[in-house]
């Protein structure tokens, strides 16, 4: 298994600027789920998944859409980059609500 | 929705003593409670976790305990060891895994 993929790893954007971040696991996982995270804020939930099909808003979704057409992959698309998008950003899933997540290795993204 | 508040910030200890951080929550329908541990350029590994059935969980030298009265629960390090300098974060789960802000471990030898 190779777990939870994320592509790329870094990724410069001029502003205005649309690009989608990739992640990929092959564990079978229900749950997928995008956090950005910033210097002293902690990871902060952009979008999730429950399922194929189903997806929702966490708490810091405006700027970046998601969809969840078969249940290997999640991509985060940014639709319009500012520079407040500039971050890390992690793809976890994981199997069942009393799981823990498994973390990809994350895309440092920076946005001119 | 759910909020997590994480203390200290920062915690700095000395080797072999111990280390607590604490956190809070607000939704009283999460259940599920893990810790992660982010070294420095990588990606959150998860430590340990609690559900909401069990008041307490032990693995070694890492211990966690949960009061579902109060919302809060705590991450307890024994035995501290200069490799134990990291990130952790909590997190608690109702319909959604939510982190707290993060505290910074240093163990100085």
């Amino acid at each position: 298994n190779a777990g939870v993929t994320q592509t790329p790893k870094f990724q410069v954007l001029k502003t205005g600027q649309s690009m989608t971040l990739q992640c990929a696991q092959d564990m079978n996982h229900e749950y997928m789920s995008w956090y950005r995270q910033d210097p002293g804020m902690g990871l902060r939930l952009i979008h999730y998944s429950v399922g194929a099909g189903i997806t929702d808003q966490g708490e810091v979704p405006n700027g970046y859409n998601v969809s969840r057409s078969t249940t290997e992959d999640f991509p985060l698309r940014l639709l319009s980059a500012a520079p407040s998008q500039t971050s890390v950003y992690f793809c976890a899933s994981r199997y069942g609500l009393s799981n823990g997540y498994t973390f990809g290795s994350g895309t440092r993204l920076t946005v001119v | 929705g759910e909020n997590v508040e994480q203390h200290p910030s920062t915690l700095s200890v000395q080797e072999g003593d111990s280390a607590v951080i604490k956190c809070t929550y607000s939704d009283s329908a999460s259940n599920y409670f893990p810790w992660y541990k982010q070294e420095l350029g990588k990606r959150p590994q998860l430590i340990i976790d609690i559900r909401s059935n069990v008041g307490e969980k032990k693995d070694q030298r890492i211990a966690v305990t949960l009061n579902k009265t109060a919302k809060h629960f705590s991450l307890h390090i024994t035995e501290t060891q200069p490799e134990d300098s990291a990130v952790y974060f909590c997190a608690a789960h109702g319909d959604k895994l939510i982190f707290g802000t993060g505290t910074r471990l240093q163990v100085f030898p």
